[in-house]
């Protein structure tokens, strides 16, 4: 069985562009979550989407905003990119509402902004 | 606002020595914790988690203690193995937004 898969695996922007991260969830898990990986900050949480649908954001400021679509994999989109955006973004999927602490994550996607 | 502090924040154990990670949380909204092990270049994966009505919970080498009124929960490695090196991330669940929240980690090294 697949696990969770993320492209790009290395991004690198510059300050103002945007960013498009990709996520498909594990075959029969309805939610994703996103996840930023900054050094030395853990894992701080973005969006969850479960069933098409937004269910929950992180502290993080408009410019950051995802989708799911029908098939349940997912998008990330960072807009006016900053310096501070330079981290690892980690999808995570998981069986639905029921399963929302057992998280199976992707490998990540490396965005660097210069 | 950091809702779960983890300490240490590097921890360096010998091989068949006791690595102890510890957590500690204010909301008493949290209703499940798990434990997550990251290697380089991997994403996080669930190592084990802990229900707040048991005290205890051991897999393997594996076990968390758990202690409900002091908002505590710790990670026990036993006979740790130079395999075991990776980052450990302790984390919380919000029973009420089901949102989870990570600590910051400890990356722990096994040396012979």
């Amino acid at each position: 069985e697949a696990g969770v898969t993320q492209s790009p695996t290395h991004l690198i922007k510059t300050r103002g562009q945007q960013a498009t991260l990709r996520c498909s969830p594990i075959s029969g898990h309805t939610s994703v979550y996103w996840y930023q990986q900054a050094l030395g900050l853990g894992l701080q949480f973005l969006l969850w989407y479960d069933e098409g649908e937004e269910r929950n954001r992180g502290n993080f400021p408009p410019r950051f905003s995802g989708r799911q679509f029908p098939n349940y994999s997912s998008e990330l989109n960072v807009n006016a990119l900053e310096l501070e955006d330079s981290a690892l973004y980690l999808c995570a999927s998981t069986a639905g509402l029921a399963r929302t602490g057992e998280l199976f994550f992707g490998e990540g996607s490396r965005l660097t902004v210069l | 606002q950091q809702q779960v502090k983890q300490s240490p924040q590097s921890l360096i154990v010998q091989k068949g020595g006791i690595s102890i990670i510890n957590c500690a949380y204010e909301n008493t909204a949290f209703d499940y914790f798990p434990w997550y092990q990251q290697f380089p270049g991997k994403g996080p994966a669930l190592l084990i988690a802990i229900r707040p009505d048991v005290s205890e919970k051991k897999e393997g080498r594996f076990t968390i203690s758990f202690n409900k009124s002091a908002k505590q929960f710790s990670l026990h490695i036993m006979d740790s193995q130079p395999g075991d090196s990776a980052t450990y991330f302790c984390a919380a669940r919000n029973f009420g937004n089901e949102k989870l929240t990570f600590g910051t980690g400890t990356r722990l090294t096994i040396i012979p």
